[in-house]
């Protein structure tokens, strides 16, 4: 099983929105609703940020929300801030098992 | 305070064997299904294996079936992974990864990560 695919880098300015996308395939993504997604600032472990791909993790900013579509699902983070700044993977379950992107470097500039 | 401390990383050969150990505290260990993720320098993060709550079920990536063990010791609140027959692919940081439901088989979503071992596979 292939990696979800995320763009590698995706930038904004503070007060901006920025979207990462994380597509599958009909086996995982557009199979089912278990999409997480992670924040990852260097040197740390992964945040839980968003799963079932809408739903937010008591702690965690209403400026981050999950979408999807077909194979295809999004993370939009809001009203950016400086501490946005991170890596951000996707991942899916898929049979008895998760796979996840291969990351996206967040920039706010 | 959730927290989960991974032990048992270092260099090892090809073909070598090494045991990761993570010691949970702050929750009830025997009610949560746990996971090894494992993260390559550089890469995003790849499941490698989880165990359910009792220790009765276990799942593995394909990438590591047949050479890796996950098991988990509910009296001690440690989880363990079995790493045998290594290779260079291997090399990663390896962390040990809470599901976030309690009393359910593994929905791969973790709510507290350790801070990861460091495996190294190289002559």
């Amino acid at each position: 099983q292939s990696a979800l695919t995320q763009p590698p880098s995706v930038s904004g300015s503070p007060g901006q929105s920025v979207t990462i996308s994380c597509t599958g395939t009909s086996s995982d993504v557009g199979s089912y609703n278990r999409v997480s997604w992670y924040q990852q600032p260097p040197g740390t472990a992964p945040r839980l940020m968003i799963y079932d791909v809408t739903y937010r993790p008591s702690g965690v900013p209403d400026r981050f929300s999950g979408s999807k579509s077909g194979n295809t699902a999004s993370l939009t983070i809001s009203g950016l801030q400086p501490e946005d700044e991170a890596d951000y993977y996707c991942s899916s379950y898929t049979t008895s098992s998760t796979l996840f992107g291969g990351g996206t470097k967040l920039t706010v500039l | 305070e959730v927290q989960l401390l991974e032990s048992g990383g270092g260099l090892v050969q090809p073909g070598g064997s090494l045991r990761l150990s993570c010691a949970a505290s702050g929750f009830t260990f025997s009610s949560y299904a746990m996971s090894w993720v494992r993260q390559a320098p550089g890469k995003g993060p790849e499941w490698v294996s989880a165990i359910s709550g009792s220790g009765g079920f276990t799942y593995y990536a394909d990438s590591v079936k047949g050479r890796i063990t996950i098991s988990r010791d509910n009296s001690k609140n440690t989880l363990f992974l079995e790493m045998n027959s290594l290779r260079a692919e291997d090399t990663a940081v390896y962390f040990c990864a809470k599901e976030r439901v309690a009393r359910s088989g593994p929905r791969f979503y973790f709510d507290y990560w350790g801070q990861g071992t460091l495996v190294t596979v190289s002559s």
